[in-house]
């Protein structure tokens, strides 16, 4: 069973940075691409940010582009997602997803002085 | 980016009934779709994957269908577990894009 469980998230203010883990299980992790998906307070849903197996190819929405920074460790069977110089529309529950066909419970990031 | 624009945006319905939602692409994405079904406080559940292939463990009251620029969701009868709000969303591209969501509702 594909377990995916995030940490890191929490209050943090304008300009600050966070960095969110997601660990996996129940799969073999090196095999698949991870996704990072976000949803701020009674949104929709909004694709973040995405990684290969082998971590050689990373993309972003133009939003957080030069802002966040996704990687992973196979080793660890953990992706990250590194956030910084956050705005208060960053705000938002940030889903782990595996492929995204296996989704984590999600974290809460809110970003308010 | 590709624009993917869903509808109805809700829709209320009663138990036993057939529902159809739509997703639109602004441009052709083939059949790189997936369709998600979102409960209050829950994270998605992947129904729908390749436009038309039932996830594991989805229920086969589920459908998907459309290709191109068109596709639909179907529920042959709706069951009180169903309430809940669904998006689609296409991978063929980057970014990723979301629909904006259908909230279906109990009649």
């Amino acid at each position: 069973e594909v377990q995916l469980v995030e940490s890191g998230g929490g209050l943090v203010q304008p300009g600050g940075s966070l960095r969110l883990s997601c660990a996996a299980s129940g799969f073999t992790f090196r095999n698949y691409w991870m996704d990072w998906v976000r949803q701020a307070p009674g949104k929709g849903l909004e694709w973040v940010a995405n990684i290969k197996e082998d971590g050689s190819e990373k993309y972003y929405v133009d939003s957080v582009k030069g802002r966040f920074t996704i990687s992973r460790d196979n080793a660890e069977n953990t992706v990250y997602l590194h956030m910084r110089s956050l705005r208060a529309e960053d705000t938002a529950v940030y889903y782990c997803a595996r492929s995204l066909d296996g989704w984590g419970r999600g974290v809460l990031v809110t970003v308010s002085s | 980016d590709i624009q993917m624009t869903q509808s109805p945006s809700s829709l209320s319905a009663s138990v036993g009934d057939r529902v159809t939602i739509t997703c639109r692409a602004s441009q052709g994405i083939g059949i790189h779709l997936g369709w998600y079904q979102q409960k209050p406080g829950k994270a998605p559940k992947g129904l729908i994957y390749v436009a038309s292939s039932l996830q594991s463990g989805v229920p086969s009251r589920f459908s998907g269908s459309g290709s191109g620029t068109e596709f639909t969701l179907t529920i042959s009868s709706l069951q009180p577990e169903d309430f809940a709000t669904y998006y689609c969303l296409q991978h063929n591209s980057y970014p990723r894009t979301f629909g904006q969501g259908t909230r279906v509702e109990i009649k």
